[in-house]
């Protein structure tokens, strides 16, 4: 079964400071993966996805993942955290229909000044 | 455009008792989807539909049914509201399934059952 598994329910980082949310995934077909942030009060918004064209994937708001395939891994990264980046993270691999999505437990990411 | 909308934003329920919430969109798209979330357990799939008349099961379904009468709207029904089933409801929709494409969330429904 398609599975995501985000290593870290809470990261701190400090403004300006590189911002790395782990994500491993398990799949028995070549998946295809997503990175989707919620703000506060908010539902959830597309970040990023890795559809098996480009292994390094550039999203909105200057993150982007690479998809390892060695490491069953695509984790997302962003060189210089803003105040405005705080939120939660959720990272999901594909159903093998394509149809779903299977959705990691989230990332919460705190910004401090 | 209004994207997806829900509707209500806020319902408390005592147990047993039993609610629909509406989910519309105005993309024209063929897929929605109906999310559960709860603290520490991400997004849970409550049950889904690829088109309208149309319906499917997600991971999480008990307790709870769904209708797509027409292609803008999904609904979700309680038929007899449990405090297991306290939580935050989304919904969301994609031109083609989520596992290729980009969903679409409404803001989500916040529902206490006592």
């Amino acid at each position: 079964a398609q599975s995501v598994t985000q290593l870290g329910s809470h990261v701190s980082v400090s403004e300006g400071a590189l911002v790395l949310l782990r994500c491993n995934y398990s799949s028995s077909v070549p998946p295809y993966l997503f990175w989707y942030v919620q703000y506060p009060n908010q539902g959830l918004q597309l970040l990023l996805k890795y559809t098996s064209a480009a292994t390094l994937v550039k999203g909105i708001n200057g993150f982007e993942a690479e998809f390892k395939k060695s490491e069953t891994s695509f984790h997302l990264t962003k060189p210089s955290a803003h105040m405005s980046d705080a939120a939660e993270y959720f990272c999901a691999v594909s159903d093998t229909g394509f149809q779903k999505l299977v959705f990691g437990t989230g990332t919460r990411l705190l910004v401090s000044p | 455009n209004a994207g997806v909308t829900q509707t209500p934003k806020f319902r408390v329920l005592k147990t047993g008792q039993s609610m629909t919430l509406l989910c519309a969109q105005d993309m024209n798209h063929e897929y929605m989807y109906w999310y559960r979330q709860d603290p520490g357990m991400g997004l849970r799939l409550i049950h889904y539909s690829v088109g309208e008349g149309t319906t499917a099961k997600g991971e999480v379904p008990d307790g709870y049914n769904v209708s797509r009468l027409k292609k803008q709207n999904f609904l979700l029904g309680l038929e007899s509201a449990a405090p297991s089933q306290t939580s935050v409801y989304f919904c969301a929709s994609s031109s083609w399934g989520a596992g290729t494409d980009t969903q679409y969330f409404g803001p989500g429904t916040r529902l206490t059952v006592l």
